[in-house]
């Protein structure tokens, strides 16, 4: 069964605390991409990659890291320097990183930060 | 830099009732993509546009790439409660980069 898995779905942490979310496909996709979903927002990207070992920051990068170590995982850390960090978290992978590929979504990640 | 607007941002419709949602931008597009997003859900894929002029169906919705690739619309006909939920424009310009829109959300009354 292919697809993108985040988890968990819902999380709760102090105000204060690095927290990292997970984000795992088995879609031989090489891009993966980490959104930020605000109401009212839309989706606005935090990081994205393309390969292996490189990454590169989207529109809101900061209060964030990621790492691509491996080809099938893109975790997200959510420092305490991000100043509004409550949010929900999507993943998504797509085969390149052209924009003209289709991407495929997990089913996200609730956060909410005390 | 590309801009993208998205029109409405919220639409509330009886159900039966027919919606359409828009997509602009500001310069000229070299594809773009719909995606559908349900309540406490994810978006999903729902078509791709490349052609200019093109027109795509999928049963009760269509899919309509503008002649100048500039605009986009997704039109619902007859609407029904499983149409809730939030519609994305995805945009792709001669940078290859994929810009959204802000999403339209979609309320159906019973």
């Amino acid at each position: 069964d292919g697809g993108i898995t985040q988890s968990p779905k819902y999380l709760f942490r102090k105000e204060g605390q690095n927290v990292t979310l997970s984000c795992e496909q088995n879609l031989n996709h090489d891009a993966m991409y980490w959104y930020r979903q605000d109401p009212g927002q839309g989706l606005r990207l935090i990081y994205y990659s393309q390969i292996v070992n490189d990454f590169q920051k989207g529109d809101i990068a900061e209060g964030y890291s990621v790492s691509r170590e491996k080809k099938e995982s893109f975790p997200l850390t959510v420092t305490s320097a991000q100043k509004n960090p409550t949010a929900f978290y999507l993943c998504a992978s797509s085969a390149s990183g052209s924009g003209t590929d289709t991407q495929y979504f997990g089913p996200g990640t609730r956060l909410t930060v005390l | 830099g590309q801009q993208v607007m998205q029109i409405p941002q919220y639409q509330h419709v009886q159900e039966g009732e027919d919606f359409t949602t828009y997509c602009n931008s500001s310069t000229t597009l070299s594809n773009i993509q719909w995606y559908k997003q349900r309540p406490g859900g994810h978006p999903v894929f729902l078509i791709q546009l490349v052609k200019s002029g093109e027109v795509k169906k999928q049963k009760r919705l269509t899919f309509q790439f503008g002649e100048a690739k500039k605009n986009s619309s997704l039109h619902i006909t007859a609407t029904q409660t499983t149409d809730v939920g939030t519609y994305f424009c995805g945009l792709t310009g001669n940078n290859r980069k994929l810009i959204w829109g802000l999403g339209t959300s979609l309320a159906v009354n019973p």
